[in-house]
């Protein structure tokens, strides 16, 4: 079945260090991938999206490459904010849904805290 | 405005009770979703909602039922609560043709005493 391996955290960095948060995934086919934010007392949020191999997505000055030959979807930003201590979750979506249905496949999620 | 509402955002019930989770999302989609999210924020697919079609995830206990008044909503309904379902459930849509996100309500803190 489809699977999505995080870095395990948590994360602890200072203000404007450099982030990257891992994250593969086991697919058959050709997957979307997503990065999704939850900010503390929140629901989760879209961060930002690929939809084929060798797309990158880009938000809030976070991106990830698709890297189809290593199943990878790692997320970077080159100097995080102490407004950017959220969990993050790398995900998938069903690239052959039972149905029309679609779901995501999340990854356990990396708790990152920015110390100013 | 809220895309995808939940109520209650928190719930406080004790073991044994019955008690439901309500979900709306006006954003037009197709597809609604129940997530579980356990206290190390591990998020498991519970049940997806397609026209009619429920797809239900195998290792949800049949104490839980999704009901679907309509494609605006899915509420979700638990028997005979128990203290591991204390978690945070997350209700979720989607426009479902595509390979497209999903946009997530709040979040409904469940805590079974």
């Amino acid at each position: 079945g489809n699977s999505v391996t995080q870095m395990e955290g948590p994360v602890t960095l200072s203000e404007e260090a450099f982030l990257t948060i891992n994250c593969t995934y086991t697919a058959t086919g050709y997957p979307s991938l997503f990065w999704y934010v939850q900010y503390p007392g929140e629901g989760l949020q879209l961060l930002l999206k690929a939809t084929k191999a060798d797309d990158k997505g880009s938000n809030k000055g976070f991106e990830a490459t698709y890297r189809k030959e290593t199943t990878s979807f790692h997320l970077e930003k080159g100097s995080v904010q102490v407004s950017d201590s959220a969990v993050y979750f790398c995900a998938l979506s069903d690239p052959f849904p039972s149905g029309s249905a679609r779901q995501l496949t999340f990854g356990s999620g990396t708790q990152l805290t920015v110390l100013p | 405005d809220t895309a995808v509402s939940q109520t209650p955002k928190y719930l406080v019930t004790q073991m044994g009770n019955d008690k439901s989770i309500k979900c709306e999302q006006n954003l037009g989609h197709d597809t609604m979703y129940w997530y579980k999210q356990d206290s190390k924020k591990f998020l498991k697919i519970m049940f997806s909602y397609n026209n009619k079609e429920l797809i239900i995830n195998e290792t949800v206990p049949n104490r839980f039922s999704p009901k679907s008044p309509d494609k605006a909503h899915l509420n979700l309904h638990i028997n005979s609560l128990e203290l591991g379902d204390s978690a945070v459930y997350f209700c979720a849509s989607s426009q479902g043709v595509g390979n497209t996100e999903a946009f997530f309500g709040q979040g409904t803190r469940l805590t079974v005493v």
